[in-house]
């Protein structure tokens, strides 16, 4: 049981350039989240998901867009990116809105 | 919207002792989650502790324990008997009860353990 995985843990871009950042759950849960946490702030949602082919905005969800084609994955793609998406990613899921949010190990990213 | 402030951007505590980060939140709902978290140089989010809204007894983990004041929409985490591992940058979180249960973070506090 590996929980919330990230993928990759460390990546730099150069301003314009694209990438997808995966998240990997194996506890069947049915909520997945992403976040940015930016020097002297915390986390901030940037999109999330309640089930399977379903995504909604967060609070930061400018310059983003996100996909869950299946249950264990929600994947976060920067389709142009900017220095100001320079920052650290995180990827948290839970059974239900029930339960606590479970974090990944997160992905720090740099675009220059 | 609702919002969650930590009005201290650093703390420190000699090891052993007892140090106390605060945390106040702002919200029109009457039932909703306050969680802990710490995040250690590794930046794993570690959940401490949670508490929920409609509880009037304040949770306790081992070392951890909060003072929930609703009323004053105050939550504040006491760690008892610090210890070095203690160290990290500690996040106070707000979980509405309704909807997807997004978290809303405070900036977050910085807890050195002196020796």
């Amino acid at each position: 049981n590996a929980g919330v995985t990230q993928t990759p843990k460390f990546r730099v871009l150069k301003t314009g350039q694209s990438m997808t950042l995966l998240c990997a759950q194996d506890m069947n849960h049915e909520y997945m989240y992403w976040y940015r946490q930016d020097p002297g702030m915390g986390l901030r949602l940037i999109h999330y998901s309640v089930g399977e082919g379903t995504t909604a905005k967060g609070e930061v969800p400018d310059g983003y867009n996100v996909s869950r084609l299946k249950k264990q994955n929600f994947l976060l793609g920067l389709e142009s990116a900017a220095p100001s998406q320079t920052s650290v990613y995180f990827c948290a899921s839970s059974y239900s809105n029930q339960y606590e949010q479970y974090f990944g190990p997160g992905t720090r990213l740099t675009v220059t | 919207a609702q919002t969650v402030t930590q009005s201290q951007p650093e703390m420190s505590v000699q090891e052993a002792e007892t140090v106390t980060l605060s945390c106040t939140y702002d919200t029109s709902e009457s039932d909703y989650y306050l969680f802990w978290y710490k995040q250690p140089p590794s930046r794993q989010m570690i959940l401490v502790i949670r508490q929920e809204a409609y509880k009037q007894q304040n949770a306790t983990e081992n070392r951890f324990s909060v003072n929930f004041q609703k009323a004053a929409k105050s939550f504040s985490l006491k760690i008892s008997d610090s210890q070095l591992g203690d160290a990290a940058m500690y996040f106070c979180a707000y979980r509405s009860s309704q909807g997807a249960q997004k978290l809303v973070f405070g900036q977050g506090t910085r807890l050195t353990i002196n020796p």
